[in-house]
Protein backbone atom coordinates (compact mmCIF):
# COMPACT_ATOMS: atom_id res chain seq x y z
CA UNK A 1 0.00 0.00 0.00
CA UNK A 2 1.18 3.58 -0.69
CA UNK A 3 2.59 5.83 2.34
CA UNK A 4 1.26 8.97 3.15
CA UNK A 5 3.19 12.01 4.43
CA UNK A 6 1.22 14.36 6.19
CA UNK A 7 2.85 18.04 8.60
CA UNK A 8 2.69 17.14 12.33
CA UNK A 9 0.68 20.21 12.69
CA UNK A 10 -1.16 23.46 11.74
CA UNK A 11 -3.28 26.24 12.63
CA UNK A 12 -5.79 28.03 10.98
CA UNK A 13 -7.93 31.03 12.40
CA UNK A 14 -11.88 30.26 12.85
CA UNK A 15 -14.24 30.91 9.98
CA UNK A 16 -11.33 30.70 7.40
CA UNK A 17 -11.00 27.60 5.11
CA UNK A 18 -8.48 25.10 6.20
CA UNK A 19 -5.87 23.21 4.01
CA UNK A 20 -4.53 20.02 4.97
CA UNK A 21 -2.08 18.62 2.49
CA UNK A 22 -0.69 15.21 2.07
CA UNK A 23 1.64 13.45 -0.05
CA UNK A 24 1.10 9.87 -1.42
CA UNK A 25 3.16 9.67 -4.46
CA UNK A 26 3.68 6.18 -4.46
CA UNK A 27 -0.02 5.73 -4.80
CA UNK A 28 -1.21 3.21 -7.38
CA UNK A 29 -3.62 3.32 -9.83
CA UNK A 30 -6.68 1.59 -7.73
CA UNK A 31 -5.98 2.66 -4.65
CA UNK A 32 -8.39 5.47 -2.94
CA UNK A 33 -7.17 8.31 -0.71
CA UNK A 34 -9.48 8.42 2.60
CA UNK A 35 -9.46 10.91 5.14
CA UNK A 36 -10.49 10.55 8.82
CA UNK A 37 -10.24 13.05 12.13
CA UNK A 38 -9.97 11.66 15.52
CA UNK A 39 -10.81 14.47 18.37
CA UNK A 40 -8.87 13.73 21.68
CA UNK A 41 -9.40 10.36 21.90
CA UNK A 42 -12.79 9.51 20.07
CA UNK A 43 -12.57 7.04 17.42
CA UNK A 44 -11.67 8.12 13.91
CA UNK A 45 -14.18 10.06 12.14
CA UNK A 46 -14.77 9.43 8.57
CA UNK A 47 -15.06 12.58 6.45
CA UNK A 48 -14.69 11.82 3.09
CA UNK A 49 -12.72 9.90 0.27
CA UNK A 50 -11.86 9.77 -3.57
CA UNK A 51 -10.57 8.12 -6.57
CA UNK A 52 -9.22 10.69 -8.95
CA UNK A 53 -11.63 13.15 -9.12
CA UNK A 54 -12.43 16.04 -7.16
CA UNK A 55 -14.89 15.43 -3.96
CA UNK A 56 -17.67 17.45 -2.24
CA UNK A 57 -19.75 16.60 0.94
CA UNK A 58 -21.22 18.46 3.75
CA UNK A 59 -18.27 18.48 6.18
CA UNK A 60 -15.50 18.80 3.53
CA UNK A 61 -13.92 19.16 -0.07
CA UNK A 62 -11.09 16.67 -1.68
CA UNK A 63 -9.05 17.99 -4.17
CA UNK A 64 -6.59 15.12 -5.38
CA UNK A 65 -3.86 16.34 -8.51
CA UNK A 66 -3.99 14.71 -12.14
CA UNK A 67 -1.27 12.37 -11.31
CA UNK A 68 -2.82 11.31 -8.17
CA UNK A 69 0.79 12.19 -5.81
CA UNK A 70 -0.58 14.40 -3.51
CA UNK A 71 -4.36 15.49 -2.06
CA UNK A 72 -5.73 18.53 -0.32
CA UNK A 73 -8.76 17.82 1.95
CA UNK A 74 -10.25 21.65 2.77
CA UNK A 75 -12.82 22.56 5.37
CA UNK A 76 -14.02 25.29 3.95
CA UNK A 77 -15.38 27.21 7.55
CA UNK A 78 -12.83 26.22 10.44
CA UNK A 79 -14.81 25.95 13.64
CA UNK A 80 -13.27 25.50 17.11
CA UNK A 81 -14.81 21.74 16.77
CA UNK A 82 -12.87 20.99 13.97
CA UNK A 83 -10.11 21.04 16.39
CA UNK A 84 -8.55 17.38 15.43
CA UNK A 85 -6.03 15.17 14.38
CA UNK A 86 -6.50 14.64 10.33
CA UNK A 87 -4.86 11.17 9.40
CA UNK A 88 -5.06 10.80 5.45
CA UNK A 89 -4.87 7.07 4.22
CA UNK A 90 -4.95 5.19 0.60
CA UNK A 91 -6.48 2.03 0.69
CA UNK A 92 -6.41 -0.35 -2.09
CA UNK A 93 -9.14 0.12 -4.14
CA UNK A 94 -9.81 -4.09 -5.25
CA UNK A 95 -9.25 -7.19 -4.32
CA UNK A 96 -6.03 -8.19 -2.58
CA UNK A 97 -4.71 -8.02 0.82
CA UNK A 98 -6.59 -5.57 3.12
CA UNK A 99 -3.80 -3.53 5.11
CA UNK A 100 -4.43 -0.28 6.42
CA UNK A 101 -1.77 1.97 7.42
CA UNK A 102 -2.37 5.23 9.11
CA UNK A 103 0.40 7.57 9.79
CA UNK A 104 0.78 10.26 12.16
CA UNK A 105 -1.79 12.49 10.64
CA UNK A 106 -1.66 16.57 11.31
CA UNK A 107 -2.80 18.25 14.30
CA UNK A 108 -5.38 21.34 13.20
CA UNK A 109 -5.88 23.26 16.09
CA UNK A 110 -8.30 26.17 14.81
CA UNK A 111 -7.93 29.75 16.62
CA UNK A 112 -10.15 31.45 17.81
CA UNK B 1 -28.23 3.70 15.46
CA UNK B 2 -25.82 1.84 13.44
CA UNK B 3 -22.56 1.77 15.21
CA UNK B 4 -19.00 -0.20 16.46
CA UNK B 5 -19.53 -1.17 20.39
CA UNK B 6 -16.67 -2.45 22.27
CA UNK B 7 -16.41 -3.11 25.34
CA UNK B 8 -15.07 -2.45 28.28
CA UNK B 9 -13.97 1.41 27.47
CA UNK B 10 -11.56 0.93 30.18
CA UNK B 11 -9.93 -1.86 31.86
CA UNK B 12 -7.03 -2.19 34.26
CA UNK B 13 -4.81 -5.34 34.77
CA UNK B 14 -2.11 -7.63 35.68
CA UNK B 15 0.72 -9.05 33.21
CA UNK B 16 -0.49 -12.31 32.85
CA UNK B 17 -3.80 -12.34 33.33
CA UNK B 18 -6.04 -13.28 30.16
CA UNK B 19 -8.74 -10.90 28.84
CA UNK B 20 -11.08 -10.27 25.98
CA UNK B 21 -12.03 -6.97 24.01
CA UNK B 22 -15.77 -7.16 22.93
CA UNK B 23 -16.34 -5.14 19.41
CA UNK B 24 -19.84 -5.94 17.86
CA UNK B 25 -21.11 -4.17 14.59
CA UNK B 26 -24.99 -4.43 13.48
CA UNK B 27 -24.30 -2.91 10.15
CA UNK B 28 -23.91 -6.31 8.86
CA UNK B 29 -20.40 -5.53 7.40
CA UNK B 30 -18.38 -7.97 5.99
CA UNK B 31 -14.50 -6.25 7.42
CA UNK B 32 -13.78 -5.66 10.62
CA UNK B 33 -10.26 -4.75 11.82
CA UNK B 34 -8.30 -4.01 15.37
CA UNK B 35 -5.86 -1.09 15.65
CA UNK B 36 -3.65 -0.10 18.64
CA UNK B 37 -2.78 3.94 19.64
CA UNK B 38 -0.08 4.88 20.92
CA UNK B 39 1.47 8.65 21.07
CA UNK B 40 3.83 9.33 18.72
CA UNK B 41 3.06 6.31 16.90
CA UNK B 42 -0.32 7.12 15.52
CA UNK B 43 -2.52 3.91 14.41
CA UNK B 44 -1.38 0.64 14.15
CA UNK B 45 -3.82 -1.99 12.28
CA UNK B 46 -3.17 -5.03 14.80
CA UNK B 47 -5.49 -8.31 12.77
CA UNK B 48 -8.46 -7.75 10.26
CA UNK B 49 -11.28 -10.07 8.81
CA UNK B 50 -12.28 -9.77 5.90
CA UNK B 51 -15.51 -12.03 6.83
CA UNK B 52 -16.58 -15.22 8.74
CA UNK B 53 -13.59 -17.39 9.66
CA UNK B 54 -11.19 -15.03 7.70
CA UNK B 55 -8.68 -12.94 9.74
CA UNK B 56 -5.32 -12.13 9.13
CA UNK B 57 -2.13 -10.44 10.76
CA UNK B 58 -1.86 -6.68 10.30
CA UNK B 59 1.29 -4.67 11.45
CA UNK B 60 1.80 -5.58 15.24
CA UNK B 61 -0.62 -8.75 15.82
CA UNK B 62 1.98 -9.93 19.00
CA UNK B 63 0.80 -10.84 21.95
CA UNK B 64 -2.94 -10.92 20.09
CA UNK B 65 -5.34 -13.30 18.95
CA UNK B 66 -9.12 -12.86 17.30
CA UNK B 67 -11.80 -14.64 16.00
CA UNK B 68 -14.74 -14.21 13.58
CA UNK B 69 -17.17 -16.90 14.07
CA UNK B 70 -20.26 -14.45 13.36
CA UNK B 71 -20.43 -11.83 11.12
CA UNK B 72 -21.25 -8.83 13.69
CA UNK B 73 -18.19 -10.10 16.50
CA UNK B 74 -14.76 -9.40 15.87
CA UNK B 75 -13.52 -10.60 19.66
CA UNK B 76 -9.32 -9.12 20.41
CA UNK B 77 -7.62 -11.80 23.18
CA UNK B 78 -4.87 -11.04 25.03
CA UNK B 79 -3.53 -14.87 26.51
CA UNK B 80 -0.93 -13.16 28.49
CA UNK B 81 -0.86 -9.22 28.74
CA UNK B 82 2.20 -7.49 29.50
CA UNK B 83 3.26 -3.68 30.24
CA UNK B 84 4.08 -2.93 26.70
CA UNK B 85 0.14 -4.15 25.25
CA UNK B 86 -0.75 -0.65 27.68
CA UNK B 87 -2.68 1.25 25.06
CA UNK B 88 -5.76 2.87 23.39
CA UNK B 89 -7.51 0.12 21.21
CA UNK B 90 -9.76 0.61 18.22
CA UNK B 91 -12.41 -1.69 16.38
CA UNK B 92 -13.70 -0.77 13.34
CA UNK B 93 -15.78 -2.08 10.42
CA UNK B 94 -16.74 -1.79 6.84
CA UNK B 95 -19.22 -2.78 4.78
CA UNK B 96 -17.05 -4.31 1.64
CA UNK B 97 -13.67 -6.10 2.31
CA UNK B 98 -13.15 -6.62 -1.70
CA UNK B 99 -14.04 -4.86 -4.82
CA UNK B 100 -13.81 -1.09 -5.00
CA UNK B 101 -13.11 0.56 -1.89
CA UNK B 102 -16.49 2.91 -1.46
CA UNK B 103 -17.12 1.79 1.79
CA UNK B 104 -15.15 4.47 4.70
CA UNK B 105 -14.43 2.36 8.30
CA UNK B 106 -16.45 3.09 11.03
CA UNK B 107 -14.96 2.99 14.32
CA UNK B 108 -15.93 2.21 17.86
CA UNK B 109 -15.38 4.59 20.51
CA UNK B 110 -11.92 2.52 21.66
CA UNK B 111 -10.95 0.40 25.10
CA UNK B 112 -8.07 2.30 27.83
CA UNK B 113 -6.19 -0.53 28.93
CA UNK B 114 -3.54 -0.40 31.43
CA UNK B 115 -1.53 -3.77 32.10
CA UNK B 116 0.51 -3.38 35.40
Amino acid sequence: DAKTTQPPSMDCAEGRAANLPCNHSTISGNEYVYWYRQIHSQGPQYIIHGLKNNETNEMASLIITEDRKSSTLILPHATLRDTAVYYCIVRVGNFGNEKLTFGTGTRLTIIP
Amino acid sequence: EAQVTQNPRYLITVTGKKLTVTCSQNMNHEYMSWYRQDPGLGLRQIYYSMNVEVTDKGDVPEGYKVSRKEKRNFPLILESPSPNQTSLYFCASSLRAQGLYNSPLHFGNGTRLTVT
